[in-house]
């Protein structure tokens, strides 16, 4: 699987969009990109994922760049529930272990 | 629909007994999969069962073992604990079997005194 560059934290004002970036330079051309979040003690949450296309749902926005190097998540009105750590992970179809980095802590505050 | 539940969740052990972790997944999902969570290593997958079937397997010693039953339930054991064992560990249950939409439960905490 591919090998994800996110940075380590990142601050958000209640209200505004939060744009989460992940770099995925190595990723092939059949791996998905999934995000998925965890909020303090609780655990994982799935959230979004794209192939190529950008994606949308009720929780949030994936784009991903036309070279499909890079992808951002976006959340398009941050609240303090959305305080986490979000992870960005490549995966193919040979298998169904989530490989999980280290992500990006977003701190979203009043 | 109810989420994945896991029982219990906290749990204190002693060096060198075993622990047996349950799991229960939505309803209608009959893949379930479980991961180690420490502050050192992260979050690590342990191994995937689907249809009572061992799927995937990761990177831990024997001591670690699981089952999953006919109606999708799934427990892990742990035996011989090191106090390196402590930690979050969760399960997620999904659809179908390859699939990386996971749903996780709320975690079983294990301490190892």
């Amino acid at each position: 699987d591919a090998k994800t560059t996110q940075p380590p934290s990142m601050d958000c004002a209640e209200g505004r969009a939060a744009n989460l970036p992940c770099n995925h330079s190595t990723i092939s051309g059949n791996e998905y990109v999934y995000w998925y979040r965890q909020i303090h003690s609780q655990g994982p949450q799935y959230i979004i994922h794209g192939l190529k296309n950008n994606e949308t749902n009720e929780m949030a926005s994936l784009i991903i760049t036309e070279d499909r190097k890079s992808s951002t998540l976006i959340l398009p009105h941050a609240t303090l529930r959305d305080t986490a750590v979000y992870y960005c992970i490549v995966v193919n179809q040979a298998g169904t272990a989530l490989i999980f980095g280290k992500g990006t802590t977003l701190s979203v505050s009043s | 629909k109810a989420g994945v539940t896991q029982t219990p969740r906290y749990l204190i052990k002693t060096r060198g007994q075993q622990v047996t972790l349950s799991c229960s997944p939505i309803s209608g999902h009959r893949s379930v999969s479980w991961y180690q969570q420490t502050p050192g290593q992260g979050l690590q997958f342990l191994f995937e069962y689907f249809s009572e079937t061992q799927r995937n397997k990761g990177n831990f010693p024997g001591r670690f073992s699981g089952r999953q039953f006919s109606n999708s339930r799934s427990e892990m054991n742990v035996s011989t604990l090191e106090l390196g064992d402590s930690a979050l560990y969760l399960c997620a249950s999904s659809l179908v079997d390859s699939s990386y939409e996971q749903y996780f439960g709320p975690g079983t905490r294990l301490t190892v005194t």
